[in-house]
């Protein structure tokens, strides 16, 4: 099946400091999405976006939509412990009758100590 | 207001034994998904549904069955299990097909 391309696979990053993270694909879609699981738990919606060109916060977390609408960008900023995770993409594509979303293979964020 | 809650949290199986899986969800979602997750391999959707009495098959159907007899719970069967389904699996529902909301997982090995 099809999946997104999401970078960097792994990243290691002292506290304090900004993350950025990307996801492409070869595919067009309407929708943006971005997870964080944590450690046995379940993913947890963080952003949901909907117009390329759109840039939408979470506190200090924001995602945006690539005007080509084949790709995403979520930014994490003064990173702080709790960050630590694995951040996923999802994209649904503009398909009729479409009911399903492609996920990235995620971004494992490590702070240093 | 529970969200998504799965049954069980933990289950071990030796090969060839059968179990369900059980999802529910509070929020009067519509669809159902339900998804494997491998390390390295993200995540991969197994089944989902559209509605109560539908299902349908996603990226790695072999070896699942799923029933939806009710809006609120969604099922996944193993009928004869395989070492191969040792996995972490997840059950997410959603309102209108796009924005996912996860339950906690189910840790299952089989051996």
């Amino acid at each position: 099946g099809q999946q997104l391309n999401q970078s960097p696979q792994s990243m290691f990053i002292q506290e304090g400091e900004d993350v950025s993270m990307n996801c492409t694909s070869s595919s067009i879609f309407n929708t943006w999405l971005w997870y964080k699981q944590d450690p046995g738990e379940g993913p947890v919606l963080l952003i949901a976006l909907y117009k390329a060109g759109e840039l939408t916060s979470n506190g200090r977390l924001t995602a945006q939509f690539g005007i080509t609408r084949k790709d995403s960008f979520l930014n994490i900023s003064a990173s702080i412990p709790s960050d630590v995770g694995i951040y996923f993409c999802a994209g649904q594509t503009p398909n009729f009758g479409n009911e399903k979303l492609t996920f990235g293979t995620g971004t494992r964020l490590t702070i240093i100590p | 207001n529970a969200g998504v809650t799965q049954t069980p949290k933990f289950r071990v199986l030796k090969t060839g034994q059968s179990m369900t899986l059980l999802c529910a969800q509070d929020m009067n979602h519509e669809y159902m998904y339900w998804y494997r997750q491998d390390p390295g391999m993200g995540l991969r959707l197994i089944h989902y549904s559209v509605g109560e009495g539908t299902t349908a098959k996603g990226e790695v159907p072999d070896g699942y069955n799923v029933s939806r007899l009710k809006k609120q719970n969604f099922l996944l069967g193993l009928e004869s299990a395989a070492p191969s389904q040792t996995s972490v699996y997840f059950c997410a529902s959603s309102y209108l097909a796009n924005e996912q909301f996860f339950g906690p997982g189910t840790r299952l090995t089989v051996l």
